[in-house]
């Protein structure tokens, strides 16, 4: 089955400490992304990533970071500058850069809920 | 102002009406766009999307209207089922053709009423 998954489901986090959130896709995607949902809100981008060894701040960027060594993984670091990290973390995935194509849905992972304790 | 915080705006309709469900886009330069579903605890689901050359496409139950004079999205849902219920948001691409981001709506929260 082609998709796109995120590890792990829950995720607790004591406070100070860095965690890694998993992404991966088997779509063949170029572009990637990372967001933050807080409950009752839309999403917000964090991170993305249009090809292989390059990516870019979103709206949110401070206290995360992003590594994009292979196509098929865009893993995201919750850092202890990130004050308020307990959120809803999204990654997705589109068809994007080397394609040609001009408009692409993203596809979206089953997320990790990340809190603080 | 006021803080929209935890309460999504919700739409609450009986099982078989149709529900309409809007979204105001902010960019004027957007020229394509997409309705997502988000069950709880789930991360979002491709419904449909439409672009900016377009004022109407159907897919199978749902509808996308686009209203570029007034810069207004909306989903239109026929015979609403109780699986309908979640909470769905539009996105638009806010840089046009090249540009792979997309910027979220709110959300809006469907209650369907068995």
């Amino acid at each position: 089955d082609g998709g796109i998954t995120q590890s792990p489901k829950y995720l607790f986090r004591k406070e100070g400490q860095n965690v890694t959130l998993s992404c991966e896709q088997n779509l063949n995607h170029d572009a990637m992304y990372w967001y933050r949902q807080d409950p009752g809100q839309g999403l917000r981008l964090i991170y993305y990533s249009q090809i292989v060894n390059d990516f870019q701040k979103g709206d949110i960027a401070e206290g995360y970071s992003v590594s994009r060594e292979k196509k098929e993984s865009f893993p995201l670091t919750v850092t202890s500058a990130q004050k308020n990290p307990t959120a809803f973390y999204l990654c997705a995935s589109s068809i994007g850069g080397t394609s040609g194509a001009s408009y692409n849905e993203q596809f979206f992972g089953p997320g990790t809920r990340l809190t603080v304790l | 102002g006021e803080s929209v915080g935890l309460h999504l705006p919700t739409l609450s309709v009986q099982e078989g009406d149709n529900s309409i469900i809007n979204c105001a886009y902010s960019n004027s330069a957007s020229d394509y766009f997409i309705w997502y579903k988000q069950e709880s605890g789930k991360g979002p689901q491709f419904i449909i999307d439409i672009r900016s050359n377009m004022d109407k496409r159907q897919g199978q139950r749902v509808t996308v209207l686009l209203n570029k004079t007034v810069k207004h999205l909306s989903l239109q849902i026929a015979a609403t089922q109780p699986g309908d219920s979640a909470v769905y948001f539009c996105a638009e691409n806010p840089s046009g053709a090249g540009s792979y981001q997309l910027t979220f709506g709110k959300g809006t929260k469907l209650s369907v009423i068995p």
